[in-house]
């Protein structure tokens, strides 16, 4: 069964360091989704991406963050200068074709700690 | 915005027994509702979903009935099992024209005891 993965499962880094997390997200979806969750909190949305741009962000999601898919497979997100805040597990989603576009499929998650 | 919310935080029954978690939501134009179960240290896995032209809709042990005039949803779950417990969170999301993003509620903790 497709699958969507993340890449790293588990990321440390510094405040005020640059972290890129890495998504799959399943083949011939055509949108994209990141989601973060604070540690025993709900799961937020962040950013939805559709047709290589941003289709809507969330407050959350200020210019620290940027979202990219660089090449027909990946979809990235990007924290330029990392706040202790920021610590949580990041979830990628995607949906889209042959399945119903509003279902979404959540990867494993990558956990960001910053120190 | 939208706004979900979800009763009980906590929920804790005998195996075997029947379990039912409430979420309510803000936005009449809503049109999609997903179930999602979260096990420790794993993202959400879709476990059901409802969309708003339908009522209830059923997977084996797992129900979920959505009422549109009152704005609430639940996810019911019969003859439990140790391997149900986990987090679960529903989530509401308006139509698909839209950006698709996904609003949660604040997740139920379900234990079944053996």
């Amino acid at each position: 069964e497709p699958e969507v993965t993340q890449t790293p499962s588990h990321q440390v880094t510094q405040m005020g360091q640059e972290v890129i997390l890495r998504c799959v997200p399943i083949s011939n979806h055509l949108y994209f989704y990141w989601y973060r969750q604070i540690l025993g909190q709900k799961v937020e949305f962040l950013v939805s991406f559709y047709n290589n741009e941003i289709s809507e962000k969330s407050e959350i999601f200020d210019d620290q963050f940027s979202v990219e898919r660089p090449d027909g497979s990946n979809f990235t997100l990007k924290i330029r200068s990392t706040k202790l805040e920021d610590s949580a597990m990041y979830f990628c989603a995607s949906s889209g074709p042959p399945l119903y576009t509003d279902t979404q499929y959540f990867g494993p998650g990558t956990r960001l700690t910053v120190l | 915005g939208e706004n979900v919310e979800q009763h009980p935080s906590t929920l804790s029954v005998q195996e075997g027994d029947s379990a039912v978690i409430k979420c309510t939501y803000s936005d009449s134009a809503s049109n999609y509702f997903p179930w999602y179960k979260q096990e420790l240290g794993k993202g959400p896995q879709l476990i059901i979903d409802i969309r708003s032209n339908v009522g209830e809709k059923k997977d084996q042990r797992i129900a979920v009935t959505l009422n549109k005039t009152a704005k609430h949803f639940s996810l019911h779950i019969t003859e439990t099992q140790p391997e149900d417990s986990a987090v679960y969170f529903c989530a509401a999301s308006l139509p698909s024209g839209n950006t698709g993003k996904l609003i949660f509620g604040q997740g139920t903790t379900l234990q079944v005891k053996p």
